[in-house]
């Protein structure tokens, strides 16, 4: 079964550093990869979804990029907001079940003004 | 659109009730999807829903838990009887499922106290 891992659980930086959250998974035979956000008592909101032929994805000031035969991918931040405070969730999609996705724990980013 | 809508969003409820979670797609998503959220094991997916059928429901975790989805704009996740493990957040989410997305958009969830 697909493992994924997150480091570090939790993150506290000033606000407008550049950052960098970490996801790993066990099998490298994965259809695509998925970065959430979710805020406090709320669901998940998709941010990036790279393909498995793909190596990054970039929306305004994230970057996701996707390294499937170490079994890594990065979500990069780049200038941190305040509003960005959140936690992380990566999702790695099944290659033989396109739908199904197993998810990290996820990274608890806490960005100070 | 509203995105994807769930009720109750709280749910308490004592050990031995029946409880039904309700959940409505995105319009003209063929795929639904129920995810059980807890400290202790993150994010699950429970089972998956392909234009009304269940396609994987390997999540699931005991017969207390049954779903159905008698048409492309409802869902229900029942757990019958509930049990104080079964609290949790239990997610609903849907997808197109086609072309190179297999984007999910979740619903906001609905957290749920078993005493």
């Amino acid at each position: 079964k697909q493992e994924v891992t997150q480091i570090p659980a939790a993150l506290s930086v000033p606000e407008g550093e550049n950052l960098v959250l970490n996801c790993s998974f066990t099998d490298s035979a994965i259809y695509n990869l998925q970065w959430f956000r979710q805020d406090p008592g709320k669901g998940l909101t998709s941010l990036l979804l790279i393909q498995s032929s793909q190596r990054e994805q970039t929306s305004g000031r994230l970057n996701a990029s996707l390294d499937k035969s170490s079994g890594r991918s990065t979500l990069y931040i780049a200038a941190s907001q305040p509003g960005d405070s959140a936690t992380y969730l990566c999702a790695v999609g099944d290659l033989y079940n396109f739908n199904k996705f197993y998810f990290g724990s996820g990274t608890k980013l806490n960005v100070k003004p | 659109d509203a995105g994807v809508i769930q009720s109750p969003r709280h749910e308490v409820t004592e050990m031995g009730q029946e409880v039904t979670l309700r959940c409505k797609p995105i319009s003209g998503h063929d795929y639904l999807f129920w995810y059980r959220q807890t400290m202790m094991r993150g994010l699950e997916l429970l089972i998956y829903f392909n234009n009304n059928v269940p396609i994987d429901d390997s999540g699931m975790p005991e017969d207390r838990f049954s779903a159905k989805m008698p048409n492309a704009s409802f869902s229900t996740l029942k757990i019958q009887p509930s049990e104080p493990r079964d609290s949790a957040v239990y997610f609903c989410a849907s997808s197109l499922g086609t072309g190179n997305s297999y984007e999910q958009y979740f619903g906001p969830g609905t957290r749920l106290t078993v005493t």
